[in-house]
């Protein structure tokens, strides 16, 4: 079954320093592979997506991740971590489902903490 | 903000009611879905429907149903309630009838957060 693991639960970094979260997904076919932030009390927000084409994608915030087909992963980067990057962070796959439908799966999620 | 309007923001409510949860998807998008988020579950996929007709399911439970109405809005329903059902429960909408259709990602909602006592 199609699965996604983010084996960080939580991470701390200091602002200013690099951040990477790791993503690993299972899934046969060629994945469309995202990341979402969600902030307390609120709702998931994109910050980037990989659908083809250049396997290093930007996003928002300035958060990129680069997909590694080999090692079946989409880690998400950020060079210089702010306080406000606090959140938790959900990478998720989207898988094919029955008449072409498709759904998202999502990780565990990894909690980010930033220590001033 | 997404454009994907999620109402109410909280409800707490006792086992055994039923409850219905509103969403409006962004202007244009055709295709809800419907995601519940617990401590020890994650995010799990419940229910797409697309352009007011159900397109795939996941892991929901008999006891709850949806539906999309003619103006594109979604109501997800909700009854002999259990404590377990306690959970974070978004909705997300997108232009296609699937993620591929315009490599388009799903616009999230912030959620309605269920409590059963």
């Amino acid at each position: 079954a199609q699965s996604v693991t983010q084996p960080d639960i939580h991470i701390t970094v200091s602002e200013g320093a690099s951040l990477e979260l790791r993503c690993n997904y299972s899934y046969g076919a060629t994945p469309y592979l995202f990341w979402y932030v969600q902030s307390p009390g609120q709702g998931l927000q994109l910050l980037l997506k990989y659908f083809s084409g250049d396997t290093l994608v930007q996003g928002i915030k300035g958060f990129e991740a680069e997909f590694k087909r080999s090692q079946s992963s989409f880690n998400l980067r950020k060079p210089s971590v702010h306080w406000s990057d606090a959140a938790e962070y959900f990478c998720a796959v989207g898988v094919g489902g029955q008449g072409g439908s498709e759904k998202l799966v999502f990780g565990k999620g990894t909690k980010l903490t930033v220590n001033p | 903000d997404s454009g994907v309007t999620q109402t109410p923001k909280h409800l707490i409510t006792a086992t055994g009611q039923r409850v219905t949860l509103r969403c409006s998807p962004r202007s244009g998008d055709l295709s809800v879905y419907w995601y519940q988020q617990s401590l020890d579950q994650g995010l799990q996929f419940l229910i797409q429907y697309y352009n007011g007709e159900e397109r795939a399911k996941g892991n929901i439970l008999e006891r709850f149903s949806a539906q999309q109405f003619p103006d594109l809005h979604s109501e997800l329903n909700l009854s002999s309630l259990e404590l377990g059902d306690s959970a974070l429960y978004f909705c997300a909408s997108s232009p296609g009838r699937s993620i591929s259709s315009y490599n388009s990602p799903l616009h999230f909602g912030n959620g309605t957060r269920l409590t059963v006592t």
